[in-house]
């Protein structure tokens, strides 16, 4: 067990919809981060929040957003759901040495 | 552009045997790379790193090797074990430390070790 908890496990949904992805990061981790793994591809950066503010931006889609709330866990917006979004998508919490810890994912299958 | 590279999808290796597994990285600026394993249904966990200032870093039985001129590291597992099977990502990144450190992940590769 990681530290890191993601809800819903697993999404089901139809194509032009919109879902919320939740994460809660370890306890004392300042910094979350979200990837997306698609089939056949690596875990892709999308976003990282530090302390409720957006530190860094990856290949993450204009119709997704993210942000961090001030207990600190986060939330990943996907709307106008395409096919191709259907993918794993991770969180991870960082500590201070950068470690990454990431959470079970999040599975998103787009109809 | 993949900037981390697992050219091998899968690998199989029988129970004792050493596994290798490989990683080819393109950017100069990475400094700091990670091996990350993960079973199915789990996230990936950290399993081991290193620094470019190094060439190996061994922890029991997972040693790490760097070749920075070929941009090349690999993952040794010995003696492979059948809880080992799993899927391995290389990732590396350009600073370690820090909250602004992201990292880039190869695609992974699969690794059966039989008995």
């Amino acid at each position: 067990d990681s530290g890191v908890t993601q809800t819903p496990k697993h999404l089901i949904t139809a194509t032009g919809q919109r879902v919320t992805l939740r994460c809660s990061p370890r306890s004392g981790d300042l910094s979350v981060y979200w990837y997306q793994q698609s089939l056949d591809q690596g875990l892709q950066f999308l976003i990282q929040y530090y302390n409720g503010e957006e530190r860094a931006k990856g290949n993450i889609l204009e119709r997704f957003s993210a942000q961090q709330f001030p207990d600190l866990h986060s939330e990943l917006n996907l709307s106008s759901l395409e096919l191709g979004d259907s993918a794993l998508y991770f969180c991870a919490s960082s500590s201070h040495t950068g470690e990454l810890f990431f959470g079970e994912g999040s599975r998103l299958t787009v109809l | 552009d993949q900037q981390v590279k697992q050219n091998s999808p899968s690998l199989s290796v029988q129970e004792g045997r050493i596994s290798i597994l490989n990683c080819d990285y393109t950017n100069s600026m990475f400094d700091y790379f990670l091996w990350y394993k993960k079973y199915p249904a789990e996230g990936p966990t950290f399993l081991i790193s290193i620094s470019s200032i190094k060439d190996k870093n061994e922890d029991g039985r997972f040693t790490v090797f760097l070749n920075k001129s070929a941009k090349h590291l690999s993952l040794h597992i010995v003696p492979s074990q059948p809880g080992d099977s799993a899927v391995y990502f290389c990732a590396a990144s350009a600073g370690r430390a820090g909250t602004a450190s992201k990292l880039t992940f190869g695609t992974g590769t699969r690794l059966q070790v039989t008995l």
